[in-house]
């Protein structure tokens, strides 16, 4: 059982290059999410998709895009890589947490740094 | 806008203490309370989660709510060196959770 996999687990991009961030769960949790880790930032939501076919903002979505590929897959995308989206992003997933306390169960994290 | 605050510390307690984490949250409807732990390096871990005032024990964790003071806390009795990471606060809102900024917690042997 591998819980939420990400792909790649780090990646070197110079500015302007374009890439995306794979995550898998295999947990069938309906509910999937995107962050970025910054230091002293704390963990800041990019983007989530709350169920399959929704997506939406979270707090920080400037200069992402994602797509809910089906239940399973969820999908971070950065159309022109900036130096400022140097990071380490973590993908997780829950149940259906609009009338549940289910929690988050996360990735092991892509380093993405862009020169 | 949803605030979650914690000390950054470092909290340094000595093997076998008690180590006290805090956290406020600003939005007062929350309803879910989460604590993780993070080693260096590592992804978030759940811990453990509250939703209802007062204390929640699982082993030598026990997490603390007070909605009216809008505050939870995380005791860890009997603290291990194997302690030592970052405690990140979550709470929920509506569908999503918001995260502190994490306390690193220092155990030391």
């Amino acid at each position: 059982n591998a819980g939420v996999t990400q792909t790649p687990k780090f990646q070197v991009l110079k500015t302007g290059q374009s890439m995306t961030l794979q995550c898998a769960q295999d947990m069938n949790h309906n509910s999937m999410y995107w962050y970025r880790q910054d230091p002293g930032m704390g963990l800041r939501l990019i983007y989530y998709s709350a169920s399959e076919g929704t997506t939406d903002k979270g707090e920080v979505p400037n200069g992402y895009n994602v797509s809910r590929l089906n239940k399973r897959e969820f999908s971070l995308r950065l159309e022109s890589a900036a130096p400022s989206q140097t990071s380490v992003y973590f993908c997780a997933s829950s149940e259906l947490t609009l009338y549940s306390n289910q929690p988050q169960h996360f990735g092991d994290g892509t380093r993405l740094s862009i020169l | 806008q949803k605030e979650v605050e914690q000390n950054s510390g470092p909290l340094s307690v000595p093997e076998g203490a008690i180590a006290s984490l805090n956290c406020t949250y600003s939005d007062r409807g929350s309803q879910s309370f989460f604590w993780y732990r993070q080693y260096s390096g590592k992804s978030p871990e759940l811990i453990m989660f509250i939703y209802s005032n007062g204390d929640k024990e699982d082993g030598r964790f026990t997490a603390q709510l007070n909605k009216a003071s809008q505050y939870v806390s995380l005791l860890i009795r009997d603290s291990q060196p194997s302690d030592s990471a970052t405690y990140l606060c979550a709470v929920k809102g509506y569908s999503t959770l918001t995260f502190g900024k994490g306390t690193m917690l220092l155990v030391s042997p």
